[in-house]
């Protein structure tokens, strides 16, 4: 079964300052990945997605991620962190099971954004 | 372009009784999904539509029933609710059912057991 592992729970940074998010997953095969944001009592926007080829990909809002396989890293960068930033961010992977498709989501990362 | 919408937005019921969610997914779009976001979690997969059918269920119990219409949109029925159902409960609509198909989600629905 896939699992999704995002160790920082909480991070601060200043605005205007790089930022980097960890994801590792766990897929016997090649994974869908993706990388959402949700704003308190808000639902959840699509950041970016990586199916197959190029592994670094760009996204919205500035943002990029990198797939690396050998890592079962699937990282969020952002070269300059704006305070609308902050939100909650998550990790995803998204499987085939028989007939469904499922979103494994992590736990999460919070971000805050400091002036 | 009308997005996925969710109603009610919050909602309070006691324990043992019963409750329905409503999904209207996105203009096109014929397969839905739903989660349950606990506080501090991560959205777990409940289970999917796609045509009408449920084809897909994630680790809930019978007691998580679910429909969809012809014109796509979606309940989410929960009976004899506990303490811990008490969660955000996400739908998510998709133009197909594979795991490729990006899955436009809804603001949720705010569930309080009590």
């Amino acid at each position: 079964a896939q699992s999704v592992t995002q160790p920082d729970i909480h991070i601060t940074v200043s605005e205007g300052a790089s930022l980097e998010l960890r994801c590792n997953y766990s897929y016997g095969a090649t994974p869908y990945l993706f990388w959402y944001v949700q704003s308190p009592g808000q639902g959840l926007q699509l950041l970016l997605k990586y199916f197959s080829g190029d592994t670094l990909v760009q996204g919205i809002k500035g943002f990029e991620a990198e797939f690396k396989r050998s890592q079962s890293s699937f990282n969020l960068r952002k070269p300059s962190v704006h305070w609308s930033d902050a939100a909650e961010y998550f990790c995803a992977v998204g499987a085939d099971t028989g007939t469904a498709s499922k979103l494994t989501f992590g736990t999460g990362t919070r971000l805050q954004v400091t002036l | 372009e009308t997005g996925v919408t969710q109603s009610p937005t919050h909602l309070i019921k006691t324990r043992g009784q019963q409750v329905t969610l409503r999904c209207s997914s996105q203009s096109g779009h014929n397969t839905v999904s739903w989660y349950q976001q606990a506080l501090g979690q991560g959205p777990q997969f409940i289970f999917q539509y796609y045509r009408e059918e449920e084809n897909g269920r994630g680790n809930f119990p019978p007691r998580f029933s679910g429909l969809q219409f012809p014109n796509y949109s979606s309940e989410l029925n929960v009976n004899a609710l506990e303490l811990d159902d008490s969660a955000l409960y996400l739908c998510a609509s998709s133009f197909g059912q594979g795991a490729g198909w990006e899955q436009y989600f809804g603001p949720g629905t705010r569930l309080t057991v009590t």
